[in-house]
C-alpha cells in the first residue's frame, strides 16, 4: 500500500461528458503528480502541484484541469470528453520536490464509450 | 516528443540469470534518473535512482548504470527472481519538474 488514495477505481461515461478524479496524497507529502498512461503506452506528465499551486505542466489538454485543496488532496477534471481519452490516470505524492521518490496510487480507468 | 525510450517491450529470463533492462534518452539536461516496477491493477513502486553525477547506484539485487555519452541508462537484476517478473518503467526529470517515462519492458522471469 503505498498510501495514495485514488478514486474511483473505475470509471464510465460517455463522449461529451465531464468527469472529475480525486486524490489523497500520501500523509505529509506536499507535492501531487497526475500521469495519463493509454493502451501500452508509458506514463505522460500531464500536470504537478506543489502545496497548493501549479508547478509544473506537461502534455495536458486544455480540456483537462486540476488542483490542489488547501488539505492537500487533488482533482483532476476532465471535459468534453473523447474516446481518445480512455486510459488509466494515475495520481503520485512526494514530500517535496527534490529527489524524493514519488509513491503512485493504483490508477483510476476511465473507459469514454 | 518521446525523450525517454525503452526499446524492449519485452524480455525473458530464467530465474537465478541477469536481467539487463534497457532505457535510453534523448534530452541531455536530465540530471536525475528512477525506475519503477509495476504489477496488474497496480500502481507504479520506486525501485532505484541514479544522479546524473554518478554512473552506478546498487541496492540489493539491483543496479542501475548510467552512461551520459551514449544518453543510455540501465538496470541489471541478480539474481532474478520470479517474484520480479512486472513491468518496469524508466523515467528521466530535470529539475525535478516535469518527469518523462518510457513505454515499459515486461520482465517474465521464468521457474
Amino acid at each position: 500500500d503505498s498510501g495514495v488514495t485514488q478514486t474511483p477505481k473505475h470509471l464510465i461515461t460517455a463522449t461529451g461528458q465531464r468527469v472529475t478524479l480525486r486524490c489523497s496524497p500520501r500523509s505529509g507529502d506536499l507535492s501531487v503528480y497526475w500521469y495519463q498512461q493509454s493502451l501500452d503506452q508509458g506514463l505522460q506528465f500531464l500536470i504537478q502541484y506543489y502545496n497548493g499551486e501549479e508547478r509544473a505542466k506537461g502534455n495536458i489538454l486544455e480540456r483537462f484541469s486540476a488542483q490542489q485543496f488547501p488539505d492537500l488532496h487533488s482533482e483532476l477534471n476532465l471535459s468534453s470528453l473523447e474516446l481518445g481519452d480512455s486510459a488509466l490516470y494515475f495520481c503520485a505524492s512526494s514530500p517535496g520536490v527534490s529527489n524524493q521518490p514519488q509513491h503512485f496510487g493504483d490508477g483510476t480507468r476511465l473507459s469514454i464509450l | 516528443d518521446q525523450q525517454v525510450k525503452q526499446n524492449s517491450p519485452s524480455l525473458s529470463v530464467q530465474e537465478g540469470r541477469i536481467s539487463i533492462l534497457n532505457c535510453d534518452y534523448t534530452n541531455s539536461m536530465f540530471d536525475y534518473f528512477l525506475w519503477y516496477k509495476k504489477y496488474p491493477a497496480e500502481g507504479p513502486t520506486f525501485l532505484i535512482s541514479i544522479s546524473s553525477i554518478k554512473d552506478k547506484n546498487e541496492d540489493g539485487r539491483f543496479t542501475v548504470f548510467l552512461n551520459k555519452s551514449a544518453k543510455h541508462l540501465s538496470l541489471h537484476i541478480v539474481p532474478s527472481q520470479p517474484g520480479d517478473s512486472a513491468v518496469y518503467f524508466c523515467a528521466a526529470t530535470y529539475n525535478f519538474n516535469k518527469f518523462y517515462f518510457g513505454s515499459g519492458t515486461k520482465l517474465n522471469v521464468k521457474p
